[in-house]
């Protein structure tokens, strides 16, 4: 298996401009996850769906983050408008009904808005 | 509210010198506590998973450990591959993990 493939691994954008991660979990897994990390905060869970269906969202910062999973094989989150304090990196995870590995991450993608 | 401590922040030791790696924790209803690793520009790797106090767990120089309020992650005689930053997460009845902040380690030959 790949293992959890995350898109683009590096983005550098303006402010004010709008940015989408993808992911694609591990064929099977029925959980996904994102998070973001950062050097202050480190590793914060933004929002988790459970057969594609988002089961808690609070961990999302503002109405400017949104996040889909039409599929079982993929995931997008968005970020619009984009702003300088949303620079981290973003990891996608994936688990299956078997909790005991925990959840599998991505590479993440490496944001930085200027 | 979930709380989970890591300790100390950094930590460097000489290439043979064991220590241990602190994670602290409050959980309502623990359902499990995983201890991952993670090297530079990479996501997390999963190492274990412990669910009961008393519980043990080795892989390779790797030992954790459990008790009903912290874990601890024994590093026996480290090589400089087991340089990374080291992270705690408990689960609760829910299925996220909720991680501290990971403690850095550096060991040097």
């Amino acid at each position: 298996d790949a293992g959890v493939i995350q898109s683009p691994r590096h983005e550098v954008t303006e402010m004010g401009q709008e940015v989408t991660l993808r992911c694609k979990p591990i064929s099977g897994h029925n959980s996904l996850f994102w998070y973001r990390q950062t050097m202050m905060r480190g590793l914060e869970l933004l929002i988790y769906f459970n057969n594609n269906v988002p089961i808690d969202d609070s961990g999302m910062p503002e109405d400017r983050f949104s996040a889909k999973m039409p599929n079982a094989s993929f995931s997008t989150l968005k970020i619009q408008p984009s702003e300088p304090r949303d620079s981290a990196v973003y990891f996608c995870a994936s688990s299956g009904e078997r909790f005991n590995y925990g959840y599998t991450f991505g590479s993440g993608t490496r944001l930085t808005v200027v | 509210e979930d709380q989970v401590t890591q300790s100390p922040e950094a930590l460097r030791l000489q290439e043979g010198e064991s220590s241990s790696l602190n994670c602290s924790y409050t959980v309502s209803g623990l359902r499990g506590l995983f201890w991952y690793r993670q090297d530079p520009g990479k996501g997390p790797e999963f190492l274990f998973t412990l669910y009961s106090a008393g519980e043990e767990k080795e892989k390779e120089r790797l030992k954790a450990t459990l008790t009903k309020k912290e874990s601890f992650l024994h590093i026996t005689a480290p090589k400089p591959e087991d340089s990374a930053t080291y992270l705690c997460a408990v689960r609760n009845s829910g299925y996220a993990l909720n991680f501290g902040k990971g403690t850095s380690l550096l060991v040097t030959p």
